[in-house]
């Protein structure tokens, strides 16, 4: 079956950065986007970007511009968020999610915590 | 970008009522859109893709409708199951963005 599975939580110092991995199995890699989408405690969802596995091409929100990097290794289907310069705002869970346009499946997420 | 807005924020209805939220959207945006179910803890699930068709494996309880700014997801006879956080998203030119949400409870 079709499933992403995602890094283990992060806890990070403002200033950091952290990267999080999500391995894709059960379908051919190149064949779909994986996108990124956050969601703080207790708020909505938010999307950050998304890669394309087969071309390397990125799209991203406005607000994430130069410091969010996506990338992605088809020799192992992983696709990759770096998060840089890091506050206590960008502390949520963080999701990769397969699909050009909606998103099916979804990863398990990734709690991402900035505290000093 | 292309905002998208949901009402009501909250709902809460008994067991076998029908239900309906809707979704805005800030300018037409054909059927482009996605509607997602998150319960506590967990990813969002896809129910509905297009505005109104349906997933595979979703019940038929839930459907899907509207086109231009205005959206609705109906579910016809609420479940306890089906308490959650719904979300609608606009997909097909970046930035994709979500509604606020619309948490169900009985």
């Amino acid at each position: 079956q079709v499933q992403l599975v995602q890094s283990g939580a992060e806890v990070r110092e403002p200033g950091a950065s952290v990267k999080v991995s999500c391995k894709a199995s059960g379908y051919t890699f190149i064949t779909y986007d994986i996108n990124w989408v956050r969601q703080a405690s207790g708020q909505g969802l938010e999307w950050v970007g998304r890669v394309n596995p087969n071309s390397g091409d990125t799209n991203h929100a406005q607000k994430f511009r130069g410091r969010v990097t996506l990338t992605r290794d088809t020799s192992i289907t992983t696709a990759y968020l770096e998060l840089s310069s890091l506050t206590s705002e960008d502390s949520a869970v963080y999701y990769c999610a397969r699909g050009r346009n909606y998103f099916d499946p979804w990863g398990q997420g990734t709690l991402v915590t900035v505290s000093s | 970008d292309i905002q998208m807005t949901q009402s009501p924020s909250t709902l809460s209805a008994s067991v076998g009522d029908g239900v309906t939220i809707t979704c805005r959207a800030s300018q037409s945006i054909s059927t482009w859109v996605a509607w997602y179910q998150q319960k506590p803890g967990k990813a969002p699930k896809l129910l509905i893709s297009k505005a109104s068709s349906l997933q595979s494996g979703v019940p038929s309880r839930f459907s899907g409708s509207g086109s231009g700014t205005e959206f609705t997801l109906t579910i016809s006879s609420l479940q306890p199951d089906d308490v959650a956080t719904y979300y609608c998203q606009y997909y097909n030119t970046y930035p994709f963005t979500f509604g606020p949400g619309t948490k169900v409870d009985i």
